[in-house]
């Protein structure tokens, strides 16, 4: 079975603290993502990452960035958390090339008060 | 503009009931996906479509490519389907989503 697991299922942080979420799967993918959820937004990609130490933005990268030193492991970063970015983070993760069929973490729900 | 639009928002249907959700979109797509969310956040991949009809246990996923529309089917609904239903088409390597069909199924 494909394991994605992500840092914690619940944080609360203050505005302007550094946060770091973590995402780690062990089926050997090339590709890892960042998501936001929202009510009545649906999913949105925040970063991707194709392979160790590659990213790209998705459509709503400003107030993040990311890390992957390792394949396994892809970092989010809120380098000064807002009230804004209260929200559930999704991380996923799957094999190349496409069609492809992603696998998802368990989700973060991110409080910034 | 969205991409991906689901129908409808909201369903509550009664245990037993025959239910349909529907995705259609806007762009050329490569596959198509329904993914189920349960309360607690975690998504978990129904289906990966291209052409024609999946069935898993009493789950049918359907597609018309040329309509670019797609349905999925449960028949014999049973409480444990209620969930967030979430479809998503894969486009040039980027993920598309609609925004969910939040179903209730009442014992």
């Amino acid at each position: 079975d494909v394991k994605v697991t992500q840092s914690s299922r619940y944080l609360v942080k203050r505005t302007g603290e550094k946060v770091f979420l973590e995402c780690v799967q062990d089926m050997d993918h090339e590709n890892m993502f960042w998501y936001r959820q929202d009510p009545g937004l649906g999913l949105r990609l925040i970063y991707f990452s194709y392979d160790v130490k590659m990213k790209e933005k998705g459509d709503i990268p400003e107030g993040y960035s990311v890390s992957r030193e390792k394949k396994e492991r892809f970092s989010l970063i809120l380098e000064s958390a807002s009230t804004n970015q209260t929200s559930m983070y999704l991380c996923a993760s799957s094999f190349n090339p496409p069609p492809y069929e992603q696998y998802f973490g368990p989700g973060t729900r991110l409080t910034v008060t | 503009k969205n991409e991906v639009e689901q129908s409808p928002q909201n369903l509550t249907a009664q245990e037993g009931e025959f239910i349909t959700i529907n995705c259609s979109y806007s762009v050329g797509i490569s596959a198509l996906h329904w993914l189920q969310q349960h309360p607690g956040g975690g998504i978990v991949s129904l289906f990966m479509l291209s052409s024609g009809k999946k069935k898993h246990g009493r789950l049918i996923a359907t597609i018309n490519i040329q309509e670019k529309h797609s349905s999925l089917h449960i028949t014999a609904s049973h409480p444990r389907d209620s969930a967030v239903y979430i479809c998503a088409v894969m486009s040039r390597s980027q993920f598309y989503f609609g925004t969910g069909t939040s179903l209730t199924v009442i014992p």
